[in-house]
């Protein structure tokens, strides 16, 4: 079983403060980790993964994210934020690999900047 | 990264109809693709898994014979919401899988509005 945990609703930030989305997950095995933003009226995006590689891994759009297993969290940061990173992110977790894996996301995370 | 396309972008129908949104994968082959539906402010529901020449499966509430899934190619996966009525309107995602051996990842199109009327 797999799950994950996005702690609150919603963040707003000023524009060029750091950013951070908070993401726990839950596996019964070793995880991959995903977080996708979704801007308005469109699909998920991308932004980075672990695969069980380097544990901080870098993004596009100069976001990362640092996997801690002790934690079991996997947050995505950046360190000054852009009024064009206003969307909704969501972290996502998948726990086995193969034709019958799938994604299990969080209830996702809206980022609002302020000017 | 990978792309994928969903055809159409969004579509108004009437109550009974029947509507089909088509999902292809661009510059990769995909053996499974995925549809997810999105309610206002929430998170994505997956609604079934399609495997290249096998039939879809479903998650646990979809109705099959409500949302036919047919995937006849490595690069094509086509829903159809049968008899469709006002409680079908909402936001459908698919997505297709790239990779293989835990490298796997989920790429997801634009998304498809349909509004029943």
């Amino acid at each position: 079983a797999q799950s994950v945990t996005q702690l609150g609703s919603h963040v707003s930030v000023s524009e060029g403060a750091l950013v951070l989305l908070r993401c726990n997950y839950s596996s019964s095995v070793p995880p991959y980790l995903f977080w996708y933003v979704q801007y308005p009226n469109q699909g998920l995006q991308l932004l980075l993964k672990y695969t069980s590689a380097a544990t901080l891994v870098k993004g596009i759009n100069g976001f990362e994210a640092e996997f801690k297993k002790s934690e079991t969290s996997f947050h995505l940061t950046k360190p000054s934020a852009h009024m064009s990173d206003a969307a909704e992110y969501f972290c996502a977790v998948r726990g086995d690999t193969g034709a019958n894996s799938k994604l299990t996301f969080g209830k996702g995370i809206t980022l609002s900047v302020r000017p | 990264g990978a792309v994928v396309s969903q055809h159409p972008s969004w579509v108004i129908c009437k109550s009974g109809t029947s509507v089909k949104i088509e999902c292809r994968s661009l510059d990769f082959q995909a053996t499974t693709m995925f549809w997810y539906r999105q309610f206002p402010k929430q998170s994505l529901m997956l609604m079934a898994t399609s495997n290249e020449g096998s039939k879809a499966t479903y998650e646990q509430g979809v109705e099959k014979d409500k949302f036919l899934i047919n995937h006849a190619s490595l690069t094509l996966s086509t829903l159809t919401v049968t008899s469709a009525h006002p409680e079908d309107s909402s936001f459908y995602i698919c997505s297709a899988r790239q990779g293989a051996h835990g490298g796997e990842t989920q790429y997801f199109g634009p998304g498809t509005r349909l509004l029943v009327l």
